[in-house]
C-alpha cells in the first residue's frame, strides 16, 4: 500500500523568509500525482500545488515551488517570502493514476510564521 | 471558496446512535469522496461515489455507508457510533473518474463528537 510520510510535525519561519517542508512517499507505481494541500484553522483543505510524476520539471505556483525527486520518492515544498497568511497545517498527498483515485495523505506539518 | 458545502458544521452524538452528514458538490462535479480526519492526523479515505455508484472504499467497516443523488449531492451515514468515530469528516468533489489529475475540492468538514 502506498504511504506518505512527513517527518516534520512542526516548522516555524520568520516572515519574508523561505521555508521547506519535507515529504517522502512509497509506491511501486510509475504513474501518479503528488499534491500539497493547506488546511488553515477554517478547516477547509486548499490545494497549493500539484505535480505529475511523468513531468521532470518541478511545479511552481507564485511563491510556492516543489523539489520532486522521483528516484528518491521525495516531494518537498518550498515557500518563499513567507507571509502571515501562510500559517496553517500542510499536508502532502499522493494519488494513483488508476483505481479509485483516492488521496493518501501524510500526517501533516504545522507551519508557524513569526512576524 | 471551493463551492463544496457540508452540513452540519458540528454534531454531538452518543455511542450507539446513527448519524447522517451531507455534502453539496461544486457545480458540474460528478465524483465525491469522503475522508475521516482524526485530531492531529491526515485525512483517511472512506469511499468514493461516481454517478451514484460506489467506486472504491478504504479500510472502514460496513457501518460507514454513503449515497450520491442525481444532483451529485452526497450523504455519509454512520451506524452504531463508537467513541473512535469522533473526527472531522471531509467531503471532496471532482469532475470525471478516469482523470486522476483532476483536483479534488474540499468542503470545510463536519466535526463529529461521540460521547
Amino acid at each position: 500500500a502506498q504511504t506518505v510520510t512527513q517527518s516534520q510535525p512542526e516548522m516555524s519561519v520568520q516572515e519574508a523568509e523561505t521555508v521547506t517542508l519535507s515529504c517522502t512517499y512509497d509506491t511501486s507505481e510509475s504513474d501518479y500525482y503528488l499534491f500539497w494541500y493547506k488546511q488553515p484553522p477554517s478547516r477547509q483543505m486548499i490545494l497549493v500545488i500539484r505535480q505529475e510524476a511523468y513531468k521532470q520539471q518541478n511545479a511552481t505556483e507564485n511563491r510556492f515551488s516543489v523539489n520532486f525527486q522521483k528516484a528518491a520518492k521525495s516531494f518537498s515544498l518550498k515557500i518563499s517570502d513567507s507571509q502571515l497568511g501562510d500559517a496553517a497545517m500542510y499536508f502532502c498527498a499522493y494519488k494513483e493514476e488508476k483505481g479509485a483515485q483516492k488521496l493518501v495523505f501524510g500526517q501533516g506539518t504545522r507551519l508557524t510564521i513569526n512576524p | 471558496e471551493t463551492g463544496v458545502t457540508q452540513s452540519p458544521t458540528h454534531l454531538i452524538k452518543t455511542r450507539g446512535q446513527q448519524v447522517t452528514l451531507r455534502c453539496s458538490s461544486q457545480s458540474g462535479h460528478n465524483t465525491v469522496s469522503w475522508y475521516q480526519q482524526a485530531l492531529g492526523q491526515g485525512p483517511q479515505f472512506i469511499f468514493q461515489y461516481y454517478r451514484e455508484e460506489e467506486n472504491g472504499r478504504g479500510n472502514f467497516p460496513p457501518r460507514f455507508s454513503g449515497l450520491q443523488f442525481p444532483n451529485y449531492s452526497s450523504e455519509l451515514n454512520v451506524n452504531a457510533l463508537e467513541l473512535d468515530d469522533s473526527a472531522l469528516y471531509l467531503c471532496a468533489s471532482s469532475w470525471g473518474l478516469g482523470l486522476a489529475k483532476n483536483i479534488q475540492y474540499f468542503g470545510a468538514g463536519t466535526r463529529l463528537s461521540v460521547l
